[in-house]
């Protein structure tokens, strides 16, 4: 099955700054990557997604980068704010299975 | 379009009894999942349903969880005997289709379960 690492585990900016976190996957038919935000106690909420036919996808200050090749994709955040702080998570999906395989998050504090 | 909804948002249960959690999809969205988050980790994959099929139980524990989606009515987690192990936040998600196709899943704000 797909196994999914996500580094690192706990990350630590100062408000302006930019945030990386990185992800990478086994299965190479894993076609769609999702990020996901969760603030404690709530939802994951999607933030952006790429598709494996996309090297990268931007949204305002949200970048998703995918290497095929190597099997990982990263998660750029730039001018973070303290409202960015969540504990963000990576997903890869196969075409053939509905599921997403998640990695283990990332808690991202932005300090002001 | 009201999105994923779970209920109860909090469940207390006491040992060997039974958890029944529910969850109704976005409106139009066929597809159900139920992932199983522990305090600090992360999402974890339990089942995949469509309406009355069971895609997907390879995350499901073999003894005391069970899940259906029946034709009408919501999506159920049923966890018989209940330990205390089973203490977690159990989240639904849906989507619009499944295999094939590389459509988003949108979740719950999940049922938070404790058990005595």
């Amino acid at each position: 099955g797909e196994n999914v690492e996500q580094h690192p585990s706990t990350l630590s900016v100062q408000e302006g700054d930019s945030a990386v976190i990185k992800c990478t996957y086994s299965d190479s038919a894993s076609n769609y990557f999702p990020w996901y935000k969760q603030e404690l106690g709530k939802r994951p909420q999607l933030i952006i997604d790429i598709r494996s036919n996309v090297g990268e996808k931007k949204d305002q200050r949200i970048a998703v980068t995918l290497n095929k090749t190597a099997k990982h994709f990263s998660l750029h955040i730039t001018e973070t704010q303290p409202e960015d702080s969540a504990v963000y998570f990576c997903a890869a999906r196969n075409t053939n299975a509905g599921k997403s395989t998640f990695g283990d998050g990332t808690t991202l504090t932005v300090k002001p | 379009n009201a999105g994923v909804m779970q209920n109860p948002r909090h469940l207390v249960r006491r040992r060997g009894q039974e958890a029944r959690l529910r969850c109704s999809p976005m409106k139009g969205h066929s597809h159900v999942y139920w992932y199983r988050q522990l305090p600090e980790e992360g999402l974890k994959f339990m089942v995949y349903l469509q309406k009355e099929n069971i895609i997907d139980e390879s995350g499901m524990p073999k003894e005391r969880f069970s899940a259906e989606f029946p034709k009408e009515g919501p999506s159920i987690l049923r966890i018989q005997q209940v330990v205390r192990g089973d203490s977690a936040a159990y989240f639904c998600a849906s989507s619009l289709t499944g295999d094939y196709s590389n459509q988003p899943q949108h979740f719950g704000d999940g049922t938070r379960l404790s058990i005595l």
